[in-house]
């Protein structure tokens, strides 16, 4: 199979920065995912590499080591409505999205 | 708003009995995607279509489920014979074949089987 390996739960703080580790299988892959996913939503796309290095796009920050089979997500200045899920998955060989079972980040005030 | 939607977003059904779904995917959007997911846990991959034609279909699917896309816009999702283990969210996605990695999802319809 292809285990896609993330926290279950993390908290964090309001204003803070957060970093959401995800490891993968590295047998065929072809790029690596985040969604976000609030508590009875549909996910939403976040991120996409396919490529070695780090992708930024406002607060949210995403990056790949394909070497390593490993990608985190960064979350800065830290908001309350960030509070949800957050889905790391990889696509293998076809277009398919593989899921882990999702990080569930609490912020506090 | 033109994004993916899904109908019914809620269906309660006796064990047994057969249920059908239906995904209507951005119009322009030539993939659509049929996933899974139970509480707790990320979606599972069920099977998707390039235009009308079924590309892959998941080796956890069992005979039971069935999908169609006869025209290449809308789909349907059949459960036959429901069993208590079919209780999940039902989601599908949409994408652009040449960016298949923003797949936009939808709604989700939720399954409950007595």
């Amino acid at each position: 199979g292809q285990n896609i390996d993330q926290p279950t739960e993390m908290t964090a703080t309001e204003g803070a920065i957060v970093q959401i580790n995800c490891t993968y299988q590295t047998s065929g892959f072809n790029g690596l995912f985040w969604y976000q996913q609030h508590a009875g939503e549909a996910p939403t796309f976040l991120s996409y590499n396919v490529l070695d290095g780090l992708e930024e796009k406002g607060r949210f920050s995403s990056f790949l080591s394909r070497s390593k089979g490993y990608s985190y997500l960064l979350l800065k200045e830290l908001q309350m409505k960030d509070s949800a899920s957050y889905l790391c998955a990889a696509s293998y060989n076809t277009d398919k999205l593989i899921f882990g079972t999702g990080t569930r980040l609490q912020v506090f005030p | 708003d033109t994004g993916v939607s899904q109908d019914p977003r809620h269906k309660i059904t006796k064990r047994g009995q057969n249920v059908t779904f239906r995904c209507d995917p951005i119009s322009e959007h030539n993939r659509l995607y049929w996933y899974r997911q139970t509480l707790g846990q990320g979606p599972e991959f069920l099977t998707y279509f390039q235009n009308e034609a079924q590309l892959e279909k998941s080796r956890l699917l069992s005979d039971r489920f069935s999908a169609e896309r006869p025209k290449g816009s809308f789909s349907t999702l059949e459960i036959q014979r429901t069993e208590q283990g079919d209780s999940a969210m039902y989601l599908c996605a949409s994408s652009l074949k040449l960016r298949p990695w923003e797949q936009y999802f939808g709604p989700g319809t939720r399954l409950t089987v007595t």
